[in-house]
């Protein structure tokens, strides 16, 4: 079954505790990319990545850092987390082809105290 | 900056009715997308509408794309409950396209009322 996976669904850390998103897919997307989603606000772009060791800032990226050294993986690095990163993060996958949509992972609830 | 604007953000409708969302984006694209999300849940794809004038239709929904005036409306037929969701467009202004800088609107919740 063609899929983005992200680990952890949900997750509770401290202030400045560095923490790391997972997202994989299995459909061989050349894109993949991470947003968080906030209410009021839809979905913003943090960073994204159009192959293997290149990536690219979003219209969100303070705070975040993120890595493609394989096709299947996007993680998402929070180095010192603080509150206003409290959000909902998706991860999302999509073809060269540009007839198709992007694929969204199930989500990260992330709650920084 | 590209800006995308949905109207209206709350919906609430009878059973049966109809109604349009609307989605207004500030650069030229020739992609949009509508996608839906429930409650808890991911963001699932309903249409991908491709060139000016596309139309897409599944089941109850109808969405449409005028890129010269750079609306897009994705309208509701005889509504039924479980239709009830929050409703996004999203534009990718790349020239490459490929879905891989989505701009989304706010969002549409709809709730559809017995």
């Amino acid at each position: 079954e063609a899929q983005v996976t992200q680990n952890p669904r949900y997750l509770i850390t401290v202030t400045g505790k560095k923490l790391t998103v997972t997202c994989s897919q299995n459909m061989n997307h050349e894109y993949m990319s991470w947003y968080r989603q906030d209410p009021g606000l839809g979905l913003r772009q943090i960073y994204y990545s159009m192959n293997v060791e290149v990536t690219d800032k979003g219209d969100v990226p303070e705070g975040y850092k993120v890595s493609r050294k394989e096709k299947r993986n996007f993680p998402l690095i929070l180095e010192s987390p603080s509150p206003n990163q409290t959000s909902l993060y998706f991860c999302a996958s999509s073809s060269w082809d540009s007839v198709t949509e992007a694929f969204f992972g199930q989500g990260t609830r992330l709650t920084v105290v | 900056e590209l800006k995308v604007e949905q109207n209206p953000l709350f919906l609430s409708m009878q059973e049966g009715k109809n109604y349009t969302i609307y989605c207004n984006y500030s650069t030229t694209s020739d992609r949009l997308y509508w996608y839906r999300q429930d409650p808890g849940k991911s963001l699932e794809s309903l249409f991908v509408l491709l060139s000016n004038g596309a139309v897409k239709q599944e089941g109850r929904l109808m969405a449409s794309l005028d890129t010269k005036a750079r609306l897009s409306t994705l309208h509701i037929t005889a509504a039924v409950h479980d239709l009830s969701a929050t409703y996004f467009c999203a534009v990718d202004p790349s020239l490459s396209g490929s879905a891989r800088q989505l701009t989304f609107g706010s969002g549409t919740q709809l709730t559809v009322l017995p």
